[in-house]
């Protein structure tokens, strides 16, 4: 039982640069959320999904997308075109109920 | 906008020492869940709370929900190095329009302990 899984743990992108975070959950949990985390800022939503192909956005969405095609396939991130001010660390999280939240490990990703 | 605020933002004690942080808002949640983040790693769920007055026990950890549902603590008794990391409050289903699969998180307290 993996849990949630996050994939790549690191990266580097070069500004205006595209990429795609990857997340998948074992735990057939219908809840997934993106979210980053920056110093002195806490956690904060960019995204999350309440079902199979529903996405929905949270607090801090713009520069980012989502798609959720199945609910046991890939969560997935998209940055279109990375700016610096993207530099953070994601997590991406799923729940089943009651708000109780279980995370991945992160991915570092740095905008130069 | 629902806010939870804790307190203190940092922390560093002495191993064997007792501490406590808080967790506090304007809000009424009908859920708060406690969170630890160790560097580099997602945070784990320590434990949820959902009856105002509710206390909880965890080994050395003691939660306790506010009888209004507004607040949080979290005790530790005897603190140890391996309790070093980032504390996060997070609520659920506030009745200023939060849902209970949304969460609103607290900024942290980071505890340190020295051995």
């Amino acid at each position: 039982n993996a849990g949630v899984t996050q994939t790549p743990k690191f990266r580097v992108l070069k500004t205006g640069q595209s990429m795609t975070l990857l997340c998948a959950q074992d735990m057939n949990h219908e809840y997934m959320y993106w979210y980053r985390q920056d110093p002195g800022m806490g956690l904060r939503l960019i995204h999350y999904s309440v079902g199979e192909g529903t996405t929905a956005k949270g607090e801090v969405p713009d520069g980012y997308n989502v798609s959720r095609k199945k609910k046991k396939q890939n969560f997935l991130l998209g940055l279109e075109s990375a700016a610096p001010s993207q530099t953070s660390v994601y997590f991406c999280a799923s729940s089943y109920l009651r708000g109780e939240q279980y995370f991945g490990p992160g991915t570092r990703l740095t905008v130069t | 906008t629902q806010l939870l605020e804790q307190s203190p933002q940092f922390l560093s004690i002495q191993e064997g020492e007792n501490l406590t942080v808080y967790c506090n808002s304007s809000s009424v949640f009908s859920s708060l869940q406690w969170y630890r983040q160790e560097p580099g790693e997602g945070p784990v769920l320590l434990v949820t709370v959902v009856t105002g007055g509710e206390v909880k026990k965890l080994k050395r950890l003691t939660f306790q929900f506010g009888d209004a549902r507004k607040d949080s603590s979290l005790h530790i008794t005897a603190a140890q190095p391996g309790d070093t990391g980032l504390y996060l409050c997070a609520g659920a289903g506030s009745r200023s329009g939060g849902s209970n699969y949304k969460l609103t998180f607290g900024k942290g307290t980071l505890l340190t302990v020295n051995p």
